[in-house]
């Protein structure tokens, strides 16, 4: 079955690059959606498709997908970033969605 | 703008049957697809399934002895049930809405708070 390996946690200084991996074997033939979540929030959708963002979602905001890899990056963080953020393919053999076990992004 | 709101009973106890409910509004039911997550305190998201319109549905395949989702298109909302509950059911319940798989769930409830105890 499908497991998508995210890492527990990053932290990152105020005006600093945070950068987001979501690693599983040729990720890269699946499209790859992240949602970005906060205590005792839903999920907000802030990519779709690799790389696309949902209206209203700030360009610093990016997506991209290659090899055994996909990466979520957020350019000039701020304490508004922090969050649960959670990678998500859909597995076409069993028609459902499989999630990563999230990445826990903390501002210094 | 589509809103998602879920509604049932905070507190179940064990081997009872858990049953919620998600009224949507500003969007037809008739379209997407509607889909039920879970979230065990402290930890990710889990899906549980998916129904849509025309009755197709889906489950998670370590939960779909127990579940069953269904939508009740005159009154746009659909329903989850998940049976002989335990307390590894006590949860955070969302629903939400796929339009389709490469657009993800873009429409979220705000949860509700599910707890399996006697």
């Amino acid at each position: 079955s499908y497991v998508l390996t995210q890492p527990p946690s990053l932290s990152v200084a105020p005006g600093m690059t945070a950068t987001l991996t979501c690693g599983r074997d040729n990720i890269e033939s699946k499209s790859v959606l992240w949602y970005q979540q906060k205590p005792g929030r839903a999920p907000v959708l802030v990519v779709f498709d690799d790389s696309v963002r949902p209206s209203g979602i700030p360009e610093r905001i990016s997506g991209s997908n290659s090899g055994n890899t996909a990466t979520l990056t957020i350019s000039r963080v701020d304490a508004g970033d922090e969050a649960d953020y959670y990678c998500q393919v859909w597995d076409n053999r069993g028609d459902h969605p499989v999630f990563g076990s999230g990445t826990k992004v903390t501002v210094l | 703008q589509v809103q998602l709101q879920e509604s049932g009973p905070g507190l179940v106890k064990p081997s009872e049957t858990l049953s919620l409910t998600c009224l949507v509004s500003g969007d037809s039911i008739t379209h997407s697809y509607w889909s039920w997550l879970r979230q065990s305190p402290g930890q990710g998201l889990e899906w549980i399934g998916y129904v849509s319109y025309s009755g197709r549905s889906n489950y998670n395949p370590s939960l779909k002895t127990r579940v069953f989702i269904s939508v009740d298109t005159s009154k746009t909302k659909f329903s989850l049930n998940v049976t002989s509950v335990t307390t590894t059911d006590t949860a955070v319940y969302f629903c939400a809405r796929s339009r389709l798989r490469v657009t993800g769930f873009d429409s979220w409830g705000q949860g509700t708070v599910v707890m399996v105890s006697s």
